[in-house]
């Protein structure tokens, strides 16, 4: 049950930006910090940013995000060939005592 | 090393049980709330259930409520998910993964087990 709503895809040419937006309301994005996770196909999720903003250890500083009320964004900078994957953002939710994820967004590097 | 290695997936009938076993290893595992995330094939991600590190507190997500516990022995760095009364529309890959301490972070994740539930 996805409760965050996110564009079907995106793509870009390689050194590109893309920017992917996460819609959510005020039980999740809008009391919680946004995640994104992102999905190469075939593999498990991979956490890209916590805490809206926060990269782990590990993960390029081409990718950012940000929020904004009860909407969230991923941005990719420099575009290259392994970031064609599937993103997903998601937030703690009040009404769930869980969490809720976006419906994905297929990044394709043209 | 973090690793979570899931295992226990397969084939069965509607109506019928599995449990799934997550070995986690690389962390202190009894620090850790731990949760379960699926992906119905060609679909999205979805959170199942989640568990904290006492089990004082386990929390399902509304259509597996009533048919799946989640468990956990600390002894043995392990996590269940006993799934009774298995729907066609259970059919996914699960995964199990670590909540982290940032505002319930999925950061570590096993590779998935495959459940299949079909007649």
């Amino acid at each position: 049950q996805s409760v965050l709503t996110q564009p079907p895809s995106a793509s870009g040419t390689p050194g590109q930006r893309v920017t992917i937006s996460c819609s959510g309301s005020s039980s999740n994005i809008g009391s919680h910090t946004v995640k994104w996770y992102q999905q190469v196909p075939g593999t498990a999720p991979k956490l890209l940013i916590y805490s809206n903003n926060q990269r782990p250890s590990g993960v390029p500083d081409r990718f950012s995000g940000s929020k904004s009320g009860t909407s969230a964004s991923l941005a990719i900078s420099g575009l290259q060939s392994e970031d064609e994957a599937d993103y997903y953002c998601a937030a703690r939710d009040d009404r769930l005592t869980g969490s809720v994820f976006g419906t994905g967004t297929k990044v394709t590097v043209l | 090393d973090v690793q979570l290695v899931e295992s226990g997936g397969g084939l069965v009938q509607p109506g019928e049980s599995l449990r799934l076993s997550c070995v986690a290893s690389g962390f202190t595992f009894r620090n850790y709330w731990m949760t379960w995330v699926r992906q119905a094939p060609g679909k999205g991600l979805e959170w199942v259930a989640n568990i904290n590190q006492d089990v004082s507190a386990r929390h399902y997500v509304d259509s597996v409520k009533g048919r799946f516990t989640l468990s956990r022995d600390n002894t043995k760095n392990s996590l269940y998910l006993q799934m009774n009364s298995l729907r066609v529309e259970d059919t996914a890959v699960y995964y199990c993964a670590r909540i982290g301490y940032n505002d319930y972070d999925f950061d570590k994740w096993g590779q998935g087990t495959l459940v299949t539930v079909s007649s």
